[in-house]
């Protein structure tokens, strides 16, 4: 069974600071992986996915990375702003159509 | 264009009663899937069909679940008997098909409250 976990849970930042998530999955053999963002009482927003051939996806400010063999992502958000406060997910796809969670980091972006 | 949608929004509901959940894709996407997510927690896969057919319902947690896709566009999360560890925020996501390029878009969630 896949295994994902995100550290930190939580994190503060001050507004312009650089963001870094991170997600790590024990299971390397994987089709995809994906990162949201959620915002309270909300649904989940698809912000970037990573290909399993792929090493990182760019949008905007935000970037991710895939290391397989070491089973790590990294979501880098650069010159953070108080809207960019939301919990982020990590999600593995393990086949072509099952997403594994993690639980979250949750970012807050003090202005 | 619209994205996925669920209806309701909020479900409260008494132990023992049965509920329904409805999810409505986004249009022309043949994948969809069910998903539940308990406070503090990420989402867990529940069932995913392809098409009309369940292809997957390994994460059910139970025979009181049951989702129907009858003509490959609508769902309905179907629970009986409901109980108060089922509170918890019921997602559904569709995609154009699966693969590794497929992205899962999901909607806004139905929170279901069991009393």
């Amino acid at each position: 069974k896949q295994e994902v976990t995100q550290i930190p849970a939580a994190l503060s930042v001050p507004e312009g600071e650089n963001l870094v998530l991170n997600c790590s999955f024990t299971d390397s053999a994987i089709y995809n992986l994906q990162w949201f963002r959620q915002d309270p009482g909300k649904g989940l927003t698809s912000l970037l996915l990573i290909q399993s051939s792929q090493r990182e996806q760019t949008s905007g400010r935000l970037n991710a990375s895939l290391d397989k063999s070491s089973g790590r992502s990294t979501l880098y958000i650069a010159a953070s702003q108080p809207g960019d406060s939301a919990t982020y997910l990590c999600a593995v796809g393990s086949n072509d159509y099952k997403l594994s969670f993690g639980a979250g980091t949750t970012v807050t972006v003090r202005a | 264009g619209a994205g996925v949608s669920q209806t309701p929004s909020n479900k409260v509901t008494e132990k023992g009663k049965y509920v329904e959940l409805r999810c409505d894709p986004i249009s022309g996407h043949t994948a969809l899937y069910w998903y539940r997510q308990s406070l503090g927690q990420g989402p867990e896969f529940l069932i995913y069909f392809q098409g009309t057919g369940a292809a997957d319902d390994s994460g059910l947690p139970n025979d009181r679940f049951f989702a129907v896709r009858p003509e490959g566009s609508v769902s309905t999360l179907k629970i009986q008997r409901t109980e108060r560890g089922d509170s918890a925020v019921y997602l559904c996501a569709s995609s154009p098909g699966t693969g590794s390029g497929n992205e899962q878009f999901f909607g806004p969630g139905t929170r279901l409250t069991v009393l």
